[in-house]
């Protein structure tokens, strides 16, 4: 099963709205990355947030994480129609990378 | 910027072809990965280089396999290609826990 897995597996707002997407993990971690993917394209880094550290911001981007419940989140604010995209938290659990499914965000103009 | 290319964005196979896909990074970078991405399974390591003439095995390793004679390059190959190894490829160097993805190559074996 994924180390990763973020919730929900789809999100459709309008432009303007908050963004909030959800990971969780199953076993400690060094730290945790999101990055973002556009269709059909690889994946792009986005921030990392290490295991102590609680919030993480970068421009529009929030992350926070709570290791007590193996889990982080992403906070996209004012989202964008060029927000639309697949978001993956990813893992490093005995030194080998695991992404979750990813969460698919639609921005609709 | 680090810049991962990869030699194909798509490319179409017949079923027992030997299937070579080669990435490439300009960054000097220790590290490099192939993953498969399919639809409900996310990305799945299928092997990943620590060194230049060092493999290990991923997730997923069975029916491919890898070779890095340089630094700065990592192929996959697929011995004989199959139509449940029809996927997205994808692959990614790092340095430290960052890893850089190269566009992808989408493989269609029939």
């Amino acid at each position: 099963s994924q180390q990763g897995e973020e919730d929900p597996q789809a999100l459709s707002i309008q432009e303007g709205e908050n963004a909030t997407m959800n990971c969780s993990y199953k076993t400690s971690i060094n730290n945790l990355q999101w990055y973002r993917q556009n269709s059909g394209r690889g994946l792009v880094h986005l921030i990392l947030i290490r295991s102590n550290e609680r919030e993480k911001h970068s421009g529009r981007l929030r992350v926070t994480l709570d290791t007590s419940k193996k889990s982080s989140s992403l906070l996209i604010t004012a989202s964008r129609a060029a927000d639309t995209a697949s978001y993956f938290c990813a893992t490093y659990p005995a030194g080998k990378s695991t992404f979750g499914d990813g969460t698919t965000l639609t921005v609709k103009p | 910027d680090v810049k991962v290319t990869q030699s194909s964005r798509y490319l179409v196979k017949r079923t027992g072809e030997k299937v070579f896909l080669e990435c490439v990074q300009d960054m000097d970078h220790e590290n490099m990965f192939w993953y498969r991405q399919d639809p409900g399974l996310g990305l799945r390591l299928i092997y990943f280089s620590y060194d230049v003439k060092m493999k290990e095995k991923g997730d997923i390793p069975e029916g491919y396999s890898v070779s890095r004679e340089k630094k700065e390059r990592f192929s996959l190959i697929l011995e004989s290609a199959s139509t449940n190894q029809t996927s997205m490829y994808l692959c990614a160097s790092s340095l430290g826990e960052t890893q850089y993805f190269g566009p992808g190559t989408r493989l269609l074996v029939l």
